[in-house]
C-alpha cells in the first residue's frame, strides 16, 4: 500500500481563521478522499479530490467551507475555512488501493482543535 | 439512506476467547465490504476485505451474507494486541466511496 503523510499532525486554531491540511502520497494514485472523524464518532466522507477538476462533495459539505485542491496525482490539500469549535475533529486523507475492491488506505490524520 | 449498523459494544473478553462482531448494511447494491481496525488516536487500517465466499486470515474469519445484507468478523484466540475498535465498512456508488459503521470497541484482558 502507498505511504501517506499529512501536515500538520495537529493544530489549535482560533475561531474565524482557516487551516490548510496537506496530504502527500509516495506514488501516483487516481483517487484521493478527505474524511472527518468527530470525537467519539466514525468517519464521514467530506469529498473526493479529483485531479484536474473540482472536488465532489458529499451532502452536508460545501466548497466554500472545505475547499480542496488536487494539483497532481500525489498531493491534495483540504482547507477548513472560517472555523468554529464545531470543526474540531480529526481530518484524514485516504487513497484508493490498486486492487479491484475499492479498499482505501489512510493517512495518519490531522487533529484540529478550534478555540 | 446510507447506513452501516454495528454491534454497539464494548466487548470485554479474556485472552484466548473467541469473539464475533456483526454488521448490517442498507444498500443492496454495495459490492465491496471491509473490516478496518482503528487503534486509539490512530488512523483506520485495513484488516481484511470480505468476499462472498467468506475468507480467513490467520485467527480472523470474515463472512458475507448478501441476501441478509449482513457481515461478520470472528476473532479466535484473542490477544491483548487485538484490543481496538473494529469498523465495518461498505462501498457506496461507483466512485469507491466508503460508508463506515460507528465501530465496535474490543478490549482483551489478561
Amino acid at each position: 500500500s502507498a505511504v501517506i503523510s499529512q501536515k500538520p499532525s495537529r493544530d489549535i486554531c482560533q475561531r474565524g481563521t482557516s487551516l490548510t491540511i496537506q496530504c502527500q502520497v509516495d506514488s501516483q494514485v487516481t483517487m484521493m478522499f478527505w474524511y472527518r472523524q468527530q470525537p467519539g464518532q466514525s468517519l464521514t466522507l467530506i469529498a473526493t479530490a479529483n485531479q484536474g477538476s473540482e472536488a465532489t462533495y458529499e451532502s452536508g459539505f460545501v466548497i466554500d467551507k472545505f475547499p480542496i485542491s488536487r494539483p497532481n496525482l500525489t498531493f491534495s490539500t483540504l482547507t477548513v475555512s472560517n472555523m468554529s469549535p464545531e470543526d474540531s475533529s480529526i481530518y484524514l486523507c485516504s487513497v484508493l488501493g490498486a486492487g479491484r475492491s475499492y479498499e482505501q488506505y489512510f493517512g495518519p490524520g490531522t487533529r484540529l482543535t478550534v478555540t | 439512506r446510507k447506513e452501516v449498523e454495528q454491534d454497539p459494544g464494548p466487548f470485554n473478553v479474556p485472552e484466548g476467547a473467541t469473539v464475533a462482531f456483526n454488521c448490517t448494511y442498507s444498500n443492496s447494491a454495495s459490492q465491496s465490504f471491509f473490516w478496518y481496525r482503528q487503534d486509539c488516536r490512530k488512523e483506520p487500517k485495513l484488516l481484511m476485505s470480505v468476499y462472498s465466499s467468506g475468507n480467513e486470515d490467520g485467527r480472523f474469519t470474515a463472512q458475507l451474507n448478501r441476501a441478509s445484507q449482513y457481515i461478520s468478523l470472528l476473532i479466535r484466540d484473542s490477544k491483548l494486541s487485538d484490543s481496538a475498535t473494529y469498523l465495518c465498512v461498505v462501498n457506496w456508488g461507483s466512485q469507491g466511496n466508503l460508508i463506515f459503521g460507528k465501530g465496535t470497541k474490543l478490549s482483551v484482558k489478561p
